[in-house]
């Protein structure tokens, strides 16, 4: 079965430094899709990258981007620059493409002014 | 212009009681979802439906019935509630058949069971 892993439950970064999101899967699958998204406190769930697992090149979206490692089944989230308001939960998920989307626990996020 | 919208937004009610939230989305899309997120925040999909079709269900108790009378709605109905039903409720959609495109989700539903 597959599964998605987020080894840190809490992360802090300081406003304007870099951080780096963890996230691992298991999968017997060559073809899937990975996705991290954002819940701010508001409770909306915002997509923030997206990577096909063909794709040997990273996803970036700004000050978003991701470090893919198939072999390893590593899917880590860089956000660059922080700011205040990228404080959230986030979570990593995966499909391969059949209408399930299986998530992560997620990390909480702090940035500290 | 809200994309996906849940209705109500807060639940409370009485253990045992039968309750249903409702979802419309606005973006054209063939799938929608329902999933759980409990208090520790743990996100899990119990149902996907596609042309409103059911594709997904997982091993949701029967109390849970969804129904999408068309491709922008889909509704959940849930019987004879009990205290473990507490949680937040999200309805998500996402475009085309393929089943791995981003989705889109509502604000949520807090169902507070007492």
């Amino acid at each position: 079965a597959q599964t998605v892993t987020q080894s840190q439950p809490e992360m802090s970064v300081q406003e304007a430094e870099t951080v780096t999101l963890s996230c691992t899967y298991d999968t017997s699958e060559s073809d899937y899709y990975l996705f991290w998204y954002k819940q701010p406190p508001s409770r909306q769930m915002i997509l923030v990258i997206r990577q096909e697992a063909y794709k040997q090149q990273n996803a970036t979206e700004n000050r978003f981007s991701v470090n893919f490692q198939k072999a390893a089944k590593s899917f880590s989230l860089k956000i660059s620059d922080s700011q205040l308001g990228d404080a959230a939960m986030y979570f990593c998920a995966y499909t391969s493409g059949t209408y399930k989307y299986i998530f992560g626990t997620g990390t909480r996020l702090k940035v500290l002014a | 212009d809200t994309a996906v919208s849940q209705t109500p937004k807060y639940l409370v009610t009485q253990m045992g009681n039968d309750k249903s939230i409702k979802c419309e989305q606005n973006l054209g899309h063939d799938t929608m979802y329902w999933y759980k997120q409990d208090s520790k925040k743990f996100l899990k999909i119990m149902f996907s439906y596609n042309n409103k079709e059911l594709i997904i269900n997982e091993t949701v108790p029967n109390r849970f019935s969804p129904k999408s009378p068309d491709k922008a709605h889909l509704n959940l109905h849930i019987n004879s509630l009990e205290l473990g039903d507490s949680a937040v409720y999200f309805c998500a959609s996402s475009q085309g058949v393929q089943g791995h495109n981003e989705q889109f989700f509502g604000p949520g539903t807090r169902l507070t069971v007492l």
